[in-house]
């Protein structure tokens, strides 16, 4: 592994149905994200994580839940998915200093259609 | 409320400037960043501001003033392949990065 992967690459799914999104980094990096990509819309943080054991909400966090183990996987877990849901899904991770500061690095993203 | 602003859409020509405008109003503000995502791709990682001025990187530069609540991205010799969607992002008080929806360019030979 290189960098920071994500599965599956899409996803077609029906409404109700349960669905957890994998994503994995080996760099090391404490901090791990999960964003939504909407047309029109700016990137929306879902949930994050600072630190393996410990997360957090973002701005958008109903309907997902997620977990954070081991410092490399952050799975995002919908547990009965609606057609809102439907988006383009991104993971990302960065190293956060003493400052918090840290430039994040974008998995490739899943496609995510809920029927 | 939080808020980043910037255009929609830009076309320029190859081989030409253009800058890129982000205004921002944010509860706190630990820096700004620049973000490149080519279509169907991730976002990958231009350029970072946290002093007020202009940052230099080859054909790329940002700018920030923070009194302004304002940045641009300068992007000089414009080549084909940056045709591309600019996100411009501001991270808050609470370290946590704020997005605008992208400004798409389109470079015309």
């Amino acid at each position: 592994i290189a960098g920071i992967t994500q599965a599956p690459t899409s996803q077609i799914l029906a409404a109700g149905r349960r669905m957890t999104l994998r994503c994995t980094q080996d760099m090391r990096h404490n901090a791990m994200y999960w964003y939504r990509q909407d047309l029109g819309l700016g990137l929306r943080l879902i949930h994050y994580s600072n630190t393996a054991g410990t997360t957090g909400k973002g701005e958008v966090p109903d309907g997902y839940s997620v977990s954070r183990a081991n410092t490399d996987d952050f799975p995002l877990t919908l547990a009965s998915a609606v057609p809102s849901q439907t988006s383009v899904y991104f993971c990302a991770s960065s190293f956060k200093d003493s400052q918090g500061v840290g430039e994040q690095f974008f998995g490739p993203g899943t496609r995510l259609t809920v029927l | 409320g939080q808020n980043i602003d910037q255009p929609t859409e830009m076309t320029a020509t190859e081989g030409a400037i253009v800058q890129i405008n982000c205004t921002y109003q944010t509860s706190g503000f630990n820096g700004l960043f620049w973000y490149q995502q080519h279509a169907g791709e991730a976002p990958t990682f231009l350029s970072y501001n946290v002093l007020d001025g202009l940052e230099e990187k080859g054909r790329f530069s940002s700018f920030l003033s923070r009194s302004k609540g304002y940045s641009y991205l300068l992007l000089k010799e414009l080549q084909m392949k940056d045709s591309a969607s600019y996100l411009c992002a501001v991270m808050d008080s609470n370290y946590q990065l704020i997005w605008g929806a992208g400004t798409k360019l389109i470079i015309k030979p």
